[in-house]
Order: C-alpha cells, then sequence, then structure tokens
C-alpha cells in the first residue's frame, strides 16, 4: 500500500540551529509533494509544494525542501530555525493528479528552546 | 476572503445522537475532502467528493456519511456516535493538483 513516512516523531532544537526533517513516500508513479505546518491549536497551512522542475522548492519562512526521486524522498530544511517554528509538520503526496488522494504523513512535532 | 469554514469548532456530545459537522468553502472548488487528526496518526481521510453528486470513502470511513447537493457545502454526518469518533476534524477544499485549503478544524468529543 502507499505510504508517506516521517521518521523522526518529535525533535526538539535550539533557536539558530539548523533543521532537517525526513520524508519518504512508496507511491512509484507521478506525484505532487507537499510539506504542511500546523501552528498550536491551529489548522493546517501549506507550507511549500512540488509539482514539476527544480527540485529545490522554496517556501515561506525561509524553509525549504529537496525532491530527490531516486530516493523517494521530499526532505524539509531550514538553516535556522527560531523558536517561532514551533509546531507540527506534515509531509503529504499527492498521486498523480488527483487532488482526492493526498496522503498524509504521521507528522512531526518540532520543539525550539528558546 | 477565500476560505474553508466549519462548524461548530467544538462539540460535545453524547454516544448515539446524530450530529452534522458542515463545511463551506467560497473558492468554487470541485475536490473536497474530510480528515480526522489523532495523535501519533497524523490525518487519515474519510470521505472525499470530486464534484457535486460524487462522493467516495476514503481510508477510514466506518461510522460517517456525507453529501455533496451543492459544490460549496459537504457536511460531514454521524449517524450515531461512539466514543471512538472523538477526535479533531477537518474539511479542506482543493480547486485542482494544488494542494488543499483546510477549515479550522472541529474538535469533538463523544461520551
Amino acid at each position: 500500500a502507499q505510504s508517506v513516512s516521517q521518521h523522526n516523531h518529535h525533535v526538539i532544537l535550539s533557536e539558530a540551529a539548523s533543521l532537517e526533517l525526513g520524508c519518504n513516500y512508496s507511491y512509484g508513479g507521478t506525484v505532487n509533494l507537499f510539506w504542511y505546518v500546523q501552528y498550536p491549536g491551529q489548522h493546517l497551512q501549506l507550507l511549500l509544494k512540488y509539482f514539476s522542475g527544480d527540485p529545490l522548492v522554496k517556501g515561506i519562512k525561509g524553509f525549504e525542501a529537496e525532491f530527490i526521486k531516486s530516493k523517494f524522498s521530499f526532505n524539509l530544511r531550514k538553516p535556522s530555525v527560531q523558536w517561532s517554528d514551533t509546531a507540527e509538520y506534515f509531509c503529504a503526496v499527492m498521486r498523480g493528479s488527483s487532488a482526492s488522494k493526498i496522503i498524509f504523513g504521521s507528522g512531526t512535532r518540532l520543539s525550539i528552546r528558546p | 476572503e477565500a476560505q474553508v469554514t466549519q462548524n461548530p469548532r467544538y462539540l460535545i456530545t453524547v454516544t448515539g445522537k446524530k450530529l452534522t459537522v458542515t463545511c463551506s468553502q467560497n473558492m468554487n472548488h470541485e475536490y473536497m475532502s474530510w480528515y480526522r487528526q489523532d495523535p501519533g496518526l497524523g490525518l487519515r481521510q474519510i470521505y472525499y467528493s470530486m464534484n457535486v453528486e460524487v462522493t467516495d470513502k476514503g481510508d477510514v470511513p466506518e461510522g460517517y456519511k456525507v453529501s455533496r447537493k451543492e459544490k460549496r457545502n459537504f457536511p460531514l454526518i454521524l449517524e450515531s456516535p461512539s466514543p471512538n469518533q472523538t477526535s479533531l476534524y477537518f474539511c479542506a477544499s482543493s480547486g485542482g493538483g494544488h494542494g488543499y485549503t483546510f477549515g479550522s478544524g472541529t474538535r469533538l468529543t463523544v461520551v
């Protein structure tokens, strides 16, 4: 079965540290890839997305992600985190062009120490 | 403002008492979907709809119903809620392959 794996369930960093959150998917066909962020008590918001072209995509708030097709990965990165980045992060995969078939990973909780 | 509106935000109910959570979007999106979010399990799709009168089951449809009589509305119906349906529910819509816009969520407690 198709799945999305986020290996880190909880990551704790100090401010200014670099961040990398892993995401792997198992679907072999055409995919569109997303990272969503959920701040405490809020709904999910789109952080960035990859459809085609440059595999390094830049999103809001200094985040970026790299699509490595051979590794079925779409890792999220940020060079220097801030306390306000404390949130839960979800990787998601859309299979083909069907917007109804978005599968989410189980999420990674990011805690930033001031 | 483009948005997905869910109501209510919070709901406490008793086992077996039918309830409906409403969802409305103002973006003329074709795709709409319901997810539940549980700790450690991420988001799991309950039902989705690709257009008016077109709905299909997601990964966890048991105990839920949906309808799509109008393009903008996609209510979630729990005919006989049970405690294992206590969860945080999100409605989402999409105008194509661009990812979802999410509603603010409904926290449901079934006692």
